[in-house]
């Protein structure tokens, strides 16, 4: 059973914020809400993780909602470099990493 | 930075032969994983390996693979005997550690392995 469910594509202009939606309204107290990326035919890549606070890196901001129930990872100005496909996981820090469908990003000039 | 590299990029066999992927993960990671990603479709769990030895496979993981840590840098994954279907890009990943801050999985670059 899937854990997360995600929008399969998206669009973002160049320079705007990308949002990306996902949902995991069965996340249990001790799972984390994880993204990940792959450009195309390249390993995938790490972005960030949060528990139940909103976190920011380098690369992006996680917006996790109260409930938990569901997240919004955003990149403030994407760029032609940030299309990719996108996945949510929801995990324990302890699971191995396991991968649904993402959300493809197209960013258009 | 530190990464995770795969060698070789590419590897082309003969159905029927025996293949071994290779893998250096972060020096001071502690978990390993492969991955496979068959072209158009999702990336796949195969195996993970800790202290020496498998912690948890797949049902893709079966009599035909196996993974070792020949020494203490290389991680490796063997198929014995290819099959067509096993064309696919497989992804090697290493952790730090589970339990801790810094739980994200690294992943290499990939081999891509046809079969023919």
């Amino acid at each position: 059973d899937a854990k997360t469910t995600q929008p399969p594509s998206m669009d973002c202009a160049e320079g705007r914020a990308a949002n990306l939606p996902c949902n995991h309204s069965t996340i249990s107290g001790n799972e984390y809400v994880y993204w990940y990326r792959q450009i195309h035919s390249q390993g995938p890549q790490y972005i960030i993780h949060g528990l139940k606070n909103n976190e920011t890196n380098e690369m992006a901001s996680l917006i996790i909602t109260e409930d938990r129930k569901s997240s919004t990872l955003i990149l403030p100005h994407a760029t032609l470099r940030d299309t990719a496909v996108y996945y949510c996981i929801v995990k324990a820090s302890y699971d191995k990493v396991i991968f649904g469908p993402g959300t493809s990003l197209s960013v258009i000039p | 930075e530190p990464e995770v590299t795969q060698t070789p990029s590419h590897q082309v066999t003969q159905m029927g032969q025996e293949v071994i992927l290779r893998c250096v993960p972060i020096s001071n990671h502690l978990y390993f994983y492969w991955y496979r990603q068959i072209l158009g479709q999702k990336v796949e769990f195969l195996v993970s390996f800790y202290n020496n030895e498998i912690s948890e496979k797949s049902e893709i993981f079966d009599d035909q693979f196996s993974v070792e840590r020949p020494d203490g840098s290389n991680f490796t994954l063997k198929i014995r005997s290819t099959k067509l279907e096993d064309s696919a890009m497989y992804f090697c990943a290493s952790s730090e550690s589970v339990g801790q801050p810094n739980t994200e999985a690294f992943f290499g670059q990939g081999t891509r392995l046809t079969v023919v």
